[in-house]
């Protein structure tokens, strides 16, 4: 079974300075990984994903992420935090296979300070 | 493209009353429809999963009586919750994806929630 897990329910960093959202996944078969965020009492949007190929993955808003499958990790970076990326972010996990079902952590939420 | 809405996004009811929550694909077919349930400070919980004429896939634990799920036609997928008590509260959200469940991938677009409230 898919497992996701996000270390850290809060993250705070000064605006311009580096953010980094770390999520480890379990799978027992290769996996596709998302990023979502989530801005209060609003959906979920995807940051990014991988899938196949190339594993630094790059998505909207400066984001990206880097698939490393020997540490089983898909961290979140940006070099320069602004303010308006202050928000919820949720890492997720499925199986490249079969049925879509999405597995998310507990989400992470990331405090920006001027 | 691939605009999924909700209605309402708020709602306050009283215990033992029944709430619907619509999810619609405004500009896409979407055969496959999910519920997700979360929790303040928690993750998304799939509550189930929704083929369009099909009867909906529901995950262990969530109650089909309590949680009725209509998904009858490709823009539209209904959550009801009957008899809805305090312990039901929490904020919905849905999602929709183009293609059939068996594709290898394709994305899930989701809802804005709805917040459901009950007294």
């Amino acid at each position: 079974a898919q497992s996701v897990t996000q270390l850290g329910s809060h993250v705070s960093v000064s605006e311009g300075a580096l953010v980094l959202l770390r999520c480890n996944y379990s799978s027992s078969v290769p996996p596709y990984l998302f990023w979502y965020v989530q801005y209060p009492n609003q959906g979920l949007q995807l940051l990014l994903k991988y899938t196949t190929g190339a594993t630094l993955v790059k998505g909207i808003n400066g984001f990206e992420a880097e698939f490393k499958k020997s540490e089983t990790s898909f961290h979140l970076t940006k070099p320069s935090a602004h303010m308006s990326d202050a928000a919820e972010y949720f890492c997720a996990v499925r199986k490249n296979t079969g049925f879509q079902k999405l597995v998310f952590g507990t989400g992470t939420r990331l405090l920006v300070s001027p | 493209g691939a605009v999924v809405s909700q209605h309402p996004s708020r709602v306050i009811c009283k215990s033992g009353t029944s709430v619907k929550i619509e999810c619609r694909s405004l500009d896409f077919q979407a055969t496959t429809m999910f519920w997700y349930r979360q929790f303040p400070k928690k993750s998304l919980m799939l509550m189930a999963t929704s083929n369009e004429g099909s009867k909906a896939t529901y995950e262990q634990g969530v109650e089909k009586d309590k949680f009725l799920i209509n998904h009858a036609s490709l823009t539209l997928s209904t959550l009801t919750v009957t008899s809805a008590h305090p312990e039901d509260s929490s904020f919905y959200i849905c999602s929709a994806s183009k293609l059939a469940g068996g594709a290898p991938y394709n994305e899930q677009f989701f809802g804005p929630g709805t917040r459901l409230t009950v007294l």
